[in-house]
């Protein structure tokens, strides 16, 4: 067990619907990051928070949005769902911003799957 | 931009086997580099890392050393167990004002008796 939680572990939505993922971070982590882990494209970086605010962007569509609240959990919203929308989110959570090797702890994810 | 290449899977092996799974990665900088293991129907968790050049990442009797001059962080394993049956999945990050993790396409391990 990472300490990290996340909230449903599966959703199953219909396409245009719109959904939000919850990330609790381990205890004392500042950092909440989002992956997508798809088969088409793998895993890939979403987005990062850092103590409430957005410190990096990946590959995250305009459709998605994500927060980080002053409790230090994570929501990612994802709207105007399409089927390839499909997929395995992650969240992951690290002591501090991001120093040489820090370690990432995953979440378990939430399967999300778009009909 | 950064990427991570992983040699392609699965791959299948008895026990005690000699394991060996290639990366090699492209970054602009100097990055950290692990390897992490997903085992079914759970999340990712980090096997081992290295920060610097000739650091040999260990654990589990898992092994990788970061060669520069070769861009690469092979994962070994003199004994392959059943319960090694896993993806793992290279990765490296640049750090600096973000700390994503850019992966590679990940390796299925199959161990059997």
């Amino acid at each position: 067990d990472s300490g990290v939680t996340q909230t449903p572990k599966h959703l199953i939505t219909a396409t245009g619907q719109r959904v939000t993922l919850r990330c609790s971070p381990r205890s004392g982590d500042l950092s909440v990051y989002w992956y997508q882990q798809s088969l088409d494209q793998g895993l890939q970086f979403l987005i990062q928070y850092y103590n409430g605010e957005e410190r990096a962007k990946g590959n995250i569509l305009e459709r998605f949005s994500a927060q980080q609240f002053p409790d230090l959990h994570s929501e990612l919203n994802l709207s105007s769902l399409e089927l390839g929308d499909s997929a395995l989110y992650f969240c992951a959570s690290s002591v501090l911003a991001g120093g040489p090797g820090e370690t990432q702890y995953f979440g378990p994810g939430t399967r999300l799957l778009v009909l | 931009g950064d990427s991570v290449t992983q040699m392609e899977g699965p791959v299948t092996l008895s026990e005690e086997a000699f394991l060996t799974i290639n990366c090699t990665y492209t970054a602009t900088g100097y990055p950290s580099l692990f390897w992490y293991v997903q085992y079914p129907g759970e999340g990712l968790q980090l096997l081992l890392k290295a920060t610097k050049a000739d650091d040999k990442g260990s654990n589990k009797g898992f092994e990788a050393t970061y060669r520069k001059e070769t861009t690469s962080f092979h994962l070994e394993k003199g004994s392959v167990q059943v319960s090694d049956s896993a993806v793992y999945f290279c990765a490296l990050s640049e750090g600096g004002g973000g700390n994503k993790l850019t992966f590679g396409t990940g390796t299925q391990l199959k161990v059997e008796l």
